[in-house]
Formats: C-alpha cells, sequence, structure tokens
C-alpha cells in the first residue's frame, strides 16, 4: 500500500531565516505531486504541483519554492520567511492519470510551521 | 469547480448513522463528487466520491440525488473518533498529465458524542 510521510511534523523559524520541507512517497510510482498550505481558519491553497521528476508548476506567486529531485520525493523551500508563511504546509500525491480513470488526492500528516 | 453548499455545524450519538448533507446545484455532468475529513491537527483524509451512482466502501455510503444536485454522506455506526471536519468537493477529474486543484470551502464540523 502507498503511504506519504512529512517531516518535521512541526517547525518555530525566525522570521528571515531558510525553510526546508520534505516529503516522500512510498509504494507508487510515477505519482503527481502536490504542495498545499491551510492557514488558520481558511482553506486549503495549492501551492505547487509536479507531473514528474524537475517539473513544477506554481499556482500562487510567493516566497516559497519548490522542487522534485527524485520520483517519489518533494519538497518545499524558502530562502527568507515572512510572518505571513505561518501555516500548515501539506504535501499530497495522487496516480498519473491515464485518461478515464480517477486521481484522488491523498494527503500526509502535514507540518505546522510558526515563523516568530 | 462548482460550488457546494454545507450545513456549518452537525451532531451525532455515538452508534448512530450520521448524514452529512451538501448541495451542488450547479454541478457539470462530467464533475464528481468527493468527500474528504480533517481531524484536527492533521491532514485531510479522502473517504469517497462518485459520479452519478451510490457508492459504498469500508469508511462510508455516499447517496447522490438523481438530478446530481445534492449528495449525502452516511456514516453508517459512528464513533467518536468520527469527530472531525466534512468536505464536500465538487471536481473535475484530471486527465493523462495535468492535475486536478483541491479546493475546500469551510466544511460541516461534525460532533460525534456519547
Amino acid at each position: 500500500s502507498q503511504t506519504i510521510h512529512q517531516w518535521p511534523a512541526t517547525l518555530v523559524q525566525p522570521v528571515g531565516s531558510p525553510l526546508s520541507l520534505e516529503c516522500t512517497v512510498e509504494g507508487t510510482s510515477n505519482p503527481n505531486l502536490y504542495w498545499y498550505r491551510q492557514a488558520a481558519g481558511r482553506g486549503l491553497q495549492l501551492l505547487f504541483y509536479s507531473v514528474g521528476i524537475g517539473q513544477i508548476s506554481s499556482e500562487v506567486p510567493q516566497n516559497l519554492s519548490a522542487s522534485r529531485p527524485q520520483d517519489r520525493q518533494f519538497i518545499l523551500s524558502s530562502k527568507k520567511l515572512l510572518l505571513s508563511d505561518s501555516g500548515f504546509y501539506l504535501c499530497a500525491w495522487s496516480l498519473r492519470n491515464r485518461g478515464g480513470s480517477t486521481d484522488t488526492q491523498y494527503f500526509g500528516p502535514g507540518t505546522r510551521l510558526t515563523v516568530l | 469547480d462548482a460550488k457546494t453548499t454545507q450545513p456549518t455545524s452537525m451532531d451525532c450519538a455515538e452508534g448512530r448513522a450520521a448524514n452529512l448533507p451538501c448541495n451542488h446545484s450547479t454541478i457539470s455532468g462530467n464533475e464528481y463528487v468527493y468527500w474528504y475529513r480533517q481531524i484536527h491537527s492533521q491532514g485531510p483524509q479522502y473517504i469517497i466520491h462518485g459520479l452519478k451512482n451510490n457508492e459504498t466502501n469500508e469508511m462510508a455510503s455516499l447517496i447522490i440525488t438523481e438530478d446530481r444536485k445534492s449528495s449525502t454522506l452516511i456514516l453508517p455506526h459512528a464513533t467518536l473518533r468520527d469527530t472531525a471536519v466534512y468536505y464536500c468537493i465538487v471536481r473535475v477529474n484530471a486527465g493523462g498529465t495535468s492535475y486536478g486543484k483541491l479546493t475546500f470551502g469551510q466544511g460541516t464540523i461534525l460532533t460525534v458524542h456519547p
């Protein structure tokens, strides 16, 4: 069966510090990968998605970047954190859709980031 | 993706069925109904999805009306661990190498009490 891991689970960082969040998926190949952010009391916001190694698409302009160095690894980064970067960061995966099949997204446990 | 409307909150007694409604009157013919839930401080958990037929899995049942303008998620025997925010989402499945963005609304806060 497939599993998705995220770490760290919680993180407290000062403003201006760098960030690196990691997500890995096990038990599947060539997944689509996604980074979402959930701010307190608000819905999910898609930040990045990837359909393959080195292929990253950004949904919103921001202080963050994403990379996919391996098929099942997705990294969210920032060079200098802002207060507004605080939130709950979720990684998700789905099967590479081959037309006609569903692409249900499955979420990881999340990383709660607090920027002070 | 079509907009959905859900009640803000609902209560259910432990052991009873929880019936969570969702209205999606502007749903298109190629849009699926998905349900997720989110327990406090955890990632969203996929529950079930359907297009027009009723669906059942080990977690829940999904009843979609014939005109597809509304649906009901049924948890047949609610437990305290089912207390969570339940999200009803309507979306088109992605095809090929494209993606499908999930948009979560406010959802329904389901509280299961002893």
